[in-house]
């Protein structure tokens, strides 16, 4: 089955830096992977997803890239303020079975 | 208003006791998921029901039943659990087909005493 790795598992960045979260993928068929935030307390909800037709996407200062030849993709969050503070998970699915998580980056940023 | 309501909130529950755990959502999707939220493993899938039919079991032990009787509704039927299940339960929903965003609640925090 697929398998997602994800680096770093914490990270700390000063306000107004950006941040940089890698994952890769054991499963080449993968098409589809999103990334979800969770804050404390509250339940993942999905920020940006990327499908395996396209290398990038940008959303606001949200952006993910994808490689497909070497099976990683990443998360970067740029002028980072201190609402993103939250816990990171990507994941992908081939579209046969459910999306595999990575382990997930907690992401403090120090004002 | 998430969309994909879970109850209860929080439950504890002792190790002989029986106790279900329900999600529904009120977005027209026709998946539904249930995962176990832990330290050691952060999004761990247990069940996938599509349709109302179950396509996914993550070799999870029998004493978590799921029952889905519509695509709206899931449950999560807890026995003879054991410490180590305490966790955050979260129920998501999804439209048809895996490469759809998932739409989680807000969990269930289980403690097993």
């Amino acid at each position: 089955g697929e398998n997602v790795e994800q680096h770093p598992s914490t990270l700390s960045v000063q306000e107004g830096d950006s941040a940089v979260i890698k994952c890769t993928y054991s499963d080449s068929a993968s098409n589809y992977f999103p990334w979800y935030k969770q804050e404390l307390g509250k339940r993942p909800q999905l920020i940006i997803d990327i499908r395996s037709n396209v290398g990038e996407k940008k959303d606001q200062r949200i952006a993910v890239t994808l490689n497909k030849t070497a099976k990683h993709f990443s998360l970067h969050i740029t002028e980072t303020q201190p609402e993103d503070s939250a816990v990171y998970f990507c994941a992908a699915s081939t579209g046969r079975r459910a999306l595999t998580f990575g382990s997930g980056t907690r992401l403090q940023v120090q004002p | 208003e998430t969309g994909v309501t879970q109850t209860p909130r929080h439950l504890v529950m002792g190790m002989t006791n029986k106790k279900s755990l329900k999600c529904e959502q009120h977005l027209g999707h026709n998946a539904m998921y249930w995962y176990k939220q832990s330290a050691k493993k952060p999004l761990e899938l247990m069940f996938v029901y599509n349709f109302k039919e179950q396509t996914e079991n993550n070799s999870v032990p029998s004493r978590f039943s799921p029952e889905c009787p519509n695509s709206s509704h899931l449950f999560l039927h807890l026995h003879t659990l054991q410490p180590e299940d305490s966790a955050l339960y979260l129920c998501a929903s999804s439209q048809a087909g895996y490469n759809s965003p998932l739409h989680f609640g807000n969990g269930t925090r289980l403690t097993v005493t």
